[in-house]
């Protein structure tokens, strides 16, 4: 079992929809959970992090968390083109070791 | 500006070379990463260090080789051993092992 699983996609949506990316992770002991964009050819950059169960809003974009199913999310509204990305989820299991997950690629249509 | 710079931005090696790649941060970060990406995937760790002159081997080690003589400065060296060097290589660094990570613009390899 890998420690991060996400859904490759690709993940379609239309413009202005809200798109919802989802990632599951094994070790229970994990503490913090990180959202990172990455556009084409270029490197990964933090869109959020949450560390307790819920959901921590930051415009549109809001991550949720939820330790006792091993699930984050991560919800765009009002979903733009400029949102076309692949969308890695960042777990730290309980031994500060930290693991990606292959990425969710997601297209706005306009 | 703070950051992490990644350099060159293209490295091209011929079969049987070592090569370095660069990693300078300023941001005061104790931890430093190196990932390789793969095309349509995810990223796997090299190598990792949270503190001057000590480091640990990630996932995939084998064929890479580090150093921290400096705060600053986290290099990885690509050498012959390494069969399948082709990729994408990233350097992260962090305030420490379980804050988040912040990446320079990475370096693309090519064997040629």
């Amino acid at each position: 079992q890998k420690e991060v699983e996400q859904n490759s996609g690709p993940l379609s949506v239309p413009e202005g929809a809200i798109a919802s990316l989802n990632c599951t992770y094994s070790d229970r002991g994990s503490q913090s959970f990180f959202w990172y964009r990455q556009y084409s050819g270029k490197s990964p950059e933090l869109i959020m992090f949450i560390y307790s169960n819920g959901d921590k809003e930051d415009g549109r974009f809001t991550a949720q968390l939820n330790k006792a199913s091993q699930y984050v999310s991560l919800l765009i509204r009002d979903s733009q083109p400029s949102d076309s990305a692949t969308y890695l989820c960042a777990v730290n299991n309980g031994a500060n070791n930290l693991f990606f997950g292959t990425g969710t690629r997601l297209t706005v249509i306009p | 500006d703070g950051g992490i710079t990644q350099s060159p931005k293209y490295l091209f090696r011929k079969e049987g070379q070592n090569v370095t790649l660069s990693c300078e941060q300023n941001l005061n970060h104790d931890a430093m990463y190196w990932y390789r990406q793969d095309p349509g995937q995810g990223l796997r760790l090299i190598y990792y260090s949270q503190i001057v002159n000590d480091f640990q081997k990630g996932d995939i080690a084998e064929g890479y080789s580090v150093s921290r003589e400096k705060k600053e400065s986290f290099p990885l060296t690509v050498t012959s051993a390494q069969k399948n060097p082709t990729a994408f290589y990233l350097c992260a660094s962090s305030i420490d092992r379980s804050t988040e990570a912040f990446f320079g613009q990475g370096t693309r390899l090519t064997v040629v």
